[in-house]
Protein backbone atom coordinates (compact mmCIF):
# COMPACT_ATOMS: atom_id res chain seq x y z
CA UNK A 1 0.00 0.00 0.00
CA UNK A 2 1.32 3.38 -0.81
CA UNK A 3 1.99 6.02 2.13
CA UNK A 4 3.65 9.12 2.14
CA UNK A 5 5.78 10.89 5.03
CA UNK A 6 6.69 14.28 6.03
CA UNK A 7 9.40 14.76 8.52
CA UNK A 8 8.21 18.02 10.62
CA UNK A 9 5.05 19.42 10.98
CA UNK A 10 6.47 22.44 10.92
CA UNK A 11 9.54 24.11 9.54
CA UNK A 12 10.90 27.39 9.90
CA UNK A 13 13.58 29.27 7.69
CA UNK A 14 14.98 32.42 7.75
CA UNK A 15 14.19 34.83 4.50
CA UNK A 16 16.80 34.10 2.02
CA UNK A 17 17.76 30.85 3.59
CA UNK A 18 17.62 27.20 2.10
CA UNK A 19 14.09 25.76 2.48
CA UNK A 20 14.36 21.63 2.77
CA UNK A 21 11.10 19.75 3.13
CA UNK A 22 11.41 15.98 2.94
CA UNK A 23 9.13 13.55 2.08
CA UNK A 24 9.49 9.81 1.86
CA UNK A 25 7.32 7.50 0.08
CA UNK A 26 6.14 3.54 -0.26
CA UNK A 27 4.87 2.13 -2.72
CA UNK A 28 5.40 -1.30 -4.73
CA UNK A 29 5.88 0.40 -7.74
CA UNK A 30 7.25 3.23 -9.35
CA UNK A 31 5.44 6.19 -8.19
CA UNK A 32 3.88 9.65 -9.53
CA UNK A 33 4.82 12.24 -6.68
CA UNK A 34 3.62 15.23 -6.52
CA UNK A 35 4.14 18.53 -4.18
CA UNK A 36 1.23 20.88 -3.66
CA UNK A 37 1.27 24.10 -1.56
CA UNK A 38 -1.94 25.76 -0.02
CA UNK A 39 -2.27 29.11 1.26
CA UNK A 40 -4.35 30.60 4.32
CA UNK A 41 -8.64 29.44 3.44
CA UNK A 42 -7.46 28.42 0.16
CA UNK A 43 -7.19 24.86 -1.90
CA UNK A 44 -4.34 23.24 -2.47
CA UNK A 45 -2.31 24.12 -6.10
CA UNK A 46 -0.15 21.90 -7.48
CA UNK A 47 3.65 22.97 -7.25
CA UNK A 48 5.80 20.38 -9.04
CA UNK A 49 5.39 16.83 -10.14
CA UNK A 50 7.26 13.81 -11.53
CA UNK A 51 6.06 11.26 -14.06
CA UNK A 52 9.36 10.13 -15.77
CA UNK A 53 12.30 11.39 -17.06
CA UNK A 54 14.99 13.68 -15.46
CA UNK A 55 14.42 12.97 -11.41
CA UNK A 56 15.52 16.65 -11.04
CA UNK A 57 11.80 18.76 -11.59
CA UNK A 58 11.02 22.08 -11.58
CA UNK A 59 8.10 23.99 -10.46
CA UNK A 60 6.37 26.94 -10.10
CA UNK A 61 7.44 29.95 -7.56
CA UNK A 62 11.06 29.01 -7.59
CA UNK A 63 10.53 25.20 -6.31
CA UNK A 64 12.28 22.37 -7.07
CA UNK A 65 12.44 18.50 -6.52
CA UNK A 66 14.51 15.23 -6.46
CA UNK A 67 13.32 11.74 -7.14
CA UNK A 68 15.61 9.67 -5.40
CA UNK A 69 14.47 5.87 -5.54
CA UNK A 70 17.03 4.46 -3.31
CA UNK A 71 16.15 6.60 -0.61
CA UNK A 72 12.75 6.59 -1.65
CA UNK A 73 12.32 10.18 -0.90
CA UNK A 74 10.78 13.18 -2.73
CA UNK A 75 12.74 16.28 -1.00
CA UNK A 76 11.18 19.68 -2.20
CA UNK A 77 13.89 22.78 -1.97
CA UNK A 78 13.73 26.12 -2.77
CA UNK A 79 17.85 28.13 -2.72
CA UNK A 80 16.04 31.32 -1.26
CA UNK A 81 12.92 31.95 0.99
CA UNK A 82 10.49 34.69 0.82
CA UNK A 83 8.06 35.34 3.12
CA UNK A 84 5.56 34.87 -0.29
CA UNK A 85 6.47 31.04 0.61
CA UNK A 86 4.61 30.86 3.93
CA UNK A 87 1.75 28.39 3.68
CA UNK A 88 1.10 24.29 4.33
CA UNK A 89 3.41 21.96 1.59
CA UNK A 90 1.54 18.48 0.87
CA UNK A 91 3.82 15.75 -0.59
CA UNK A 92 1.55 13.44 -2.64
CA UNK A 93 1.45 9.82 -4.03
CA UNK A 94 -0.12 7.94 -6.88
CA UNK A 95 0.62 4.82 -8.02
CA UNK A 96 0.20 3.76 -12.05
CA UNK A 97 -3.13 2.66 -12.57
CA UNK A 98 -4.39 3.90 -9.71
CA UNK A 99 -6.89 7.25 -10.32
CA UNK A 100 -6.51 8.16 -5.98
CA UNK A 101 -3.79 10.07 -4.92
CA UNK A 102 -2.41 9.59 -1.52
CA UNK A 103 -1.12 12.82 0.53
CA UNK A 104 0.91 13.21 3.34
CA UNK A 105 -0.15 15.27 6.30
CA UNK A 106 1.47 18.47 5.65
CA UNK A 107 4.19 20.67 6.49
CA UNK A 108 3.34 24.17 7.39
CA UNK A 109 6.65 26.71 6.51
CA UNK A 110 7.08 29.79 8.53
CA UNK A 111 9.45 32.19 7.26
CA UNK A 112 11.03 34.54 9.79
CA UNK A 113 12.22 37.73 9.19
CA UNK B 1 -7.29 26.13 -16.76
CA UNK B 2 -9.37 23.28 -15.18
CA UNK B 3 -11.63 25.12 -12.52
CA UNK B 4 -13.22 23.31 -9.95
CA UNK B 5 -16.01 25.17 -8.27
CA UNK B 6 -17.33 24.51 -4.68
CA UNK B 7 -20.45 26.25 -4.25
CA UNK B 8 -20.04 28.19 -0.48
CA UNK B 9 -16.54 29.22 1.21
CA UNK B 10 -17.54 28.94 4.63
CA UNK B 11 -20.97 27.45 6.47
CA UNK B 12 -22.61 27.02 9.95
CA UNK B 13 -24.53 24.48 10.65
CA UNK B 14 -26.36 23.07 13.84
CA UNK B 15 -26.52 19.60 14.64
CA UNK B 16 -29.12 17.54 12.97
CA UNK B 17 -29.31 19.90 10.18
CA UNK B 18 -28.84 18.29 5.81
CA UNK B 19 -26.31 19.56 3.94
CA UNK B 20 -25.56 19.69 0.55
CA UNK B 21 -21.68 20.58 -0.86
CA UNK B 22 -21.60 21.59 -4.54
CA UNK B 23 -18.56 20.93 -6.78
CA UNK B 24 -18.54 21.71 -10.75
CA UNK B 25 -16.01 21.30 -12.81
CA UNK B 26 -15.72 22.55 -15.87
CA UNK B 27 -13.08 20.25 -18.14
CA UNK B 28 -15.11 17.10 -18.61
CA UNK B 29 -12.86 15.33 -16.28
CA UNK B 30 -14.16 11.62 -15.05
CA UNK B 31 -12.47 11.24 -11.79
CA UNK B 32 -13.84 13.59 -8.72
CA UNK B 33 -13.09 13.08 -5.23
CA UNK B 34 -14.13 14.77 -1.94
CA UNK B 35 -11.98 14.89 1.02
CA UNK B 36 -12.07 16.71 4.40
CA UNK B 37 -9.09 18.44 5.52
CA UNK B 38 -8.38 18.64 9.69
CA UNK B 39 -5.11 20.06 11.40
CA UNK B 40 -2.74 17.01 12.13
CA UNK B 41 -4.46 14.61 9.93
CA UNK B 42 -4.06 15.95 6.40
CA UNK B 43 -6.56 15.17 3.71
CA UNK B 44 -8.55 11.89 3.74
CA UNK B 45 -10.86 10.93 1.32
CA UNK B 46 -14.11 10.63 2.14
CA UNK B 47 -15.62 9.66 -1.78
CA UNK B 48 -14.75 9.79 -4.95
CA UNK B 49 -16.13 8.65 -8.44
CA UNK B 50 -15.13 7.65 -11.57
CA UNK B 51 -18.26 8.27 -13.64
CA UNK B 52 -21.70 9.69 -13.91
CA UNK B 53 -23.68 7.85 -10.83
CA UNK B 54 -20.52 5.80 -9.73
CA UNK B 55 -19.05 6.57 -6.52
CA UNK B 56 -16.49 4.83 -4.49
CA UNK B 57 -16.16 4.91 -0.87
CA UNK B 58 -13.05 6.34 0.45
CA UNK B 59 -11.57 6.17 3.97
CA UNK B 60 -13.84 8.00 5.91
CA UNK B 61 -17.57 7.58 4.21
CA UNK B 62 -19.36 7.23 7.67
CA UNK B 63 -22.04 9.67 8.27
CA UNK B 64 -21.52 11.07 4.00
CA UNK B 65 -23.17 9.98 1.09
CA UNK B 66 -22.62 11.57 -2.41
CA UNK B 67 -24.22 12.05 -5.71
CA UNK B 68 -22.74 12.54 -9.43
CA UNK B 69 -25.65 12.89 -11.59
CA UNK B 70 -23.56 14.99 -14.38
CA UNK B 71 -20.02 14.84 -15.27
CA UNK B 72 -19.11 18.30 -14.02
CA UNK B 73 -21.47 17.55 -10.39
CA UNK B 74 -20.76 15.92 -7.77
CA UNK B 75 -22.22 16.11 -4.35
CA UNK B 76 -21.46 15.42 -0.62
CA UNK B 77 -24.38 15.07 1.18
CA UNK B 78 -24.42 15.15 5.35
CA UNK B 79 -27.72 13.83 6.16
CA UNK B 80 -27.87 14.85 9.76
CA UNK B 81 -24.66 16.78 10.64
CA UNK B 82 -23.03 16.50 13.85
CA UNK B 83 -19.97 18.34 15.22
CA UNK B 84 -16.78 16.14 14.70
CA UNK B 85 -18.30 16.58 11.05
CA UNK B 86 -16.92 20.64 11.42
CA UNK B 87 -14.29 20.60 9.13
CA UNK B 88 -12.74 22.07 5.20
CA UNK B 89 -13.91 20.11 2.57
CA UNK B 90 -11.71 19.95 -0.65
CA UNK B 91 -13.58 18.86 -3.47
CA UNK B 92 -10.99 18.12 -6.26
CA UNK B 93 -11.17 16.98 -10.00
CA UNK B 94 -8.24 14.41 -12.40
CA UNK B 95 -7.84 14.03 -15.97
CA UNK B 96 -8.04 10.25 -16.42
CA UNK B 97 -4.02 8.87 -17.89
CA UNK B 98 -1.04 8.77 -16.56
CA UNK B 99 0.36 11.01 -14.35
CA UNK B 100 -2.17 13.81 -13.86
CA UNK B 101 -2.36 15.66 -10.54
CA UNK B 102 -5.61 16.74 -8.84
CA UNK B 103 -7.46 20.08 -9.44
CA UNK B 104 -9.02 21.77 -5.94
CA UNK B 105 -11.71 23.87 -5.39
CA UNK B 106 -10.89 26.48 -3.19
CA UNK B 107 -12.44 24.50 -0.50
CA UNK B 108 -16.28 24.72 2.22
CA UNK B 109 -15.09 25.24 5.21
CA UNK B 110 -18.21 23.75 7.70
CA UNK B 111 -18.78 24.97 11.09
CA UNK B 112 -21.54 22.64 13.18
CA UNK B 113 -22.51 23.78 16.13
Amino acid sequence: AQSVTQLGSHVSVSEGALVLLRCNYSSSVPPYLFWYVQYPNQGLQLLLKYTTGATLVKGINGFEAEFKKSETSFHLTKPSAHMSDAAEYFCAVSEKGDDKIIFGKGTRLHILP
Amino acid sequence: DVKVTQSSRYLVKRTGEKVFLECVQDMDHENMFWYRQDPGLGLRLIYFSYDVKMKEKGDIPEGYSVSREKKERFSLILESTSTNQTSMYLCASRAPGEGYGYTFGSGTRLTVV
